[in-house]
């Protein structure tokens, strides 16, 4: 049971221009979000994170949108570089859930020069 | 390097032999929590932990898995009589927890550990 949902598993975009992944859930108790990057062979790393009562948080060239009336989150990344190049998870988690993440598939990031 | 630690990064069991995951979390963290990657799949949730505690294990198999966070020591993931189906990499993250905030839902990982059954 996916809970949350991860539809594109790849993307390409130009160095230099903006990047945007999604995200849907599912589980309207979920009241926390989470982005994370992921290199091969290595654990995820924390990028950007929004609780519920916001639907926007900013962190330099990151930017998290929620639209919880559509249980859809989005990340931005502009500018787009090489470096980016990843794959990144989307995860929720809700206050009954005993603080336990629920991950996407990931969408796969190529970002060309 | 103050991350957290996971050892070994790769392990190949046999079927039917024990595997033990390690992992050391960062400094100062006293959450620790076991997910498990399956190929082309997200990160799924095994367990929770604190300092000899398990708070959830609601992502464990019933059978042949375990997890301890002693007092001294690393976290264990145990996978006794492993199965092919075993098979994927092991994450563990750490959380300082604690009050104020949802601090403890920024959880750190680990590289993983790569666990290979033949």
């Amino acid at each position: 049971d996916q809970q949350v949902k991860q539809n594109s598993p790849s993307l390409s975009v130009q160095e230099g221009r903006i990047s945007i992944l999604n995200c849907d859930y599912t589980n309207s108790m979920f009241d926390y979000f989470l982005w994370y990057k992921k290199y091969p062979a290595e654990g995820p790393t924390f990028l950007i994170s929004i609780s519920s009562i916001k639907d926007k948080n900013e962190d330099g060239r990151f930017t998290v949108f929620l639209n919880k009336s559509a249980k859809h989150l989005s990340l931005h990344i502009v500018p787009s570089q090489p470096g980016d190049s990843a794959v990144y998870f989307c995860a929720a988690s809700a206050p009954n859930s005993g603080y336990a993440l629920n991950f996407g598939k990931g969408t796969s990031l190529l970002v060309t020069p | 390097n103050a991350g957290v630690m996971q050892n070994p990064r790769h392990l190949v069991r046999r079927r039917g032999q024990e595997a033990r995951l390690r992992c050391s979390p960062m400094k100062g963290h006293s959450h620790v929590y076991w997910y498990r990657q399956l190929p082309e799949e997200g990160l799924k949730f095994m367990v929770y932990l604190q300092k000899e505690n398990i708070i959830d294990e609601s992502g464990m198999p019933k059978e042949r898995f375990s997890a301890e966070f002693p007092k001294e020591g690393p976290s264990i993931l145990r996978i006794q009589q492993v199965v092919r189906g075993d098979s994927a990499a092991y994450f563990c993250a750490s959380s300082p927890g604690g009050t104020g905030g949802r601090s403890y839902n920024e959880q750190f990982f680990g590289p993983g550990t790569r666990l290979t059954v033949l």
